[in-house]
C-alpha cells in the first residue's frame, strides 16, 4: 500500500514568519510530485508538479524542493501572511501507473495571525 | 477558458437510495479522475477516465462506479447509498499523466 505523509498536520505562525511543511513518499517507482493548496470553500489549486530529483520549484513566496531518493519534498512560505491561511497537500504519482491516480497526503493546515 | 464543473453541488440523499454526479473537465482535458473527502481523511481517489475507458480504480466497492463520454465529461454513480458515503465528492481534470489536476468545486452528498 503505498502512503504519503505531510508533517506537521497543523501549524499557527505570525504573519511575517517563515514556515515549511514536509511530504514524505515512497522512493521507488516515482512518476512525480505534486503541490496543492486548498482554501476553505475553494477548489484545491495546483501550486507545483516536480518530476526530477532536485527539483526545486517558485512561485513568489512560495518554493518547494524534491528528494526522489529519499522520498521526500519540502515546502516553504517565506513571509508568511494572512491570505496563505490554507491547508498544503502533497499528491505522490506512482511511475508503474503512469495514470491520473493520485495519491494524498492527509495536508498540513495553515493559520496566518495578522 | 472555463474551469471543471461539477453538478449538483449539494445532493440529500436517503440510505438504499442511488446517486448520480456529474462533472464537465476543462475543454481539451481527456482525464477526468474522482476523489472522495470524509472528514478526518484525505482525498481518496475513486477512479481515472481517459478517452472513455477507465484506466484506474481506487479500493472502493463495486457500488461506486463511472463513466466517461466521448465529449469527456464524466459521470459517477452510487448505489444502495450507506450513511458513511456521505462526503465531499471531487472531480478533476487533467490533459495527461502526471499533469496538473484541475478541480472542480465538489459536490457535498449527505446520506440519511
Amino acid at each position: 500500500i503505498l502512503n504519503v505523509e505531510q508533517s506537521p498536520q497543523s501549524l499557527h505562525v505570525q504573519e511575517g514568519d517563515s514556515t515549511n511543511f514536509t511530504c514524505s513518499f515512497p522512493s521507488s517507482n516515482f512518476y512525480a510530485l505534486h503541490w496543492y493548496r486548498w482554501e476553505t470553500a475553494k477548489s484545491p489549486e495546483a501550486l507545483f508538479v516536480m518530476t526530477l530529483n532536485g527539483d526545486e520549484k517558485k512561485k513568489g513566496r512560495i518554493s518547494a524542493t524534491l528528494n526522489t531518493k529519499e522520498g521526500y519534498s519540502y515546502l516553504y512560505i517565506k513571509g508568511s501572511q494572512p491570505e496563505d491561511s490554507a491547508t498544503y497537500l502533497c499528491a505522490f504519482a506512482h511511475g508503474s501507473s503512469n495514470t491520473g491516480k493520485l495519491i494524498f497526503g492527509q495536508g498540513t493546515t495553515l493559520q496566518v495571525k495578522p | 477558458k472555463a474551469g471543471v464543473t461539477q453538478t449538483p453541488r449539494y445532493l440529500i440523499k436517503t440510505r438504499g437510495q442511488q446517486v448520480t454526479l456529474s462533472c464537465s473537465p476543462i475543454s481539451g482535458h481527456r482525464s477526468v479522475s474522482w476523489y472522495q473527502q470524509t472528514p478526518g481523511q484525505g482525498l481518496q481517489f475513486l477512479f481515472e477516465y481517459f478517452s472513455e475507458t477507465q484506466r484506474n480504480k481506487g479500493n472502493f466497492p463495486g457500488r461506486f462506479s463511472g463513466r466517461q463520454f466521448s465529449n469527456s465529461r464524466s459521470e459517477m454513480n452510487v448505489s444502495t447509498l450507506e450513511l458513511g458515503d456521505s462526503a465531499l465528492y471531487l472531480c478533476a481534470s487533467s490533459s495527461g499523466a502526471g499533469n496538473i489536476q484541475y478541480f472542480g468545486a465538489g459536490t457535498r452528498l449527505s446520506v440519511l
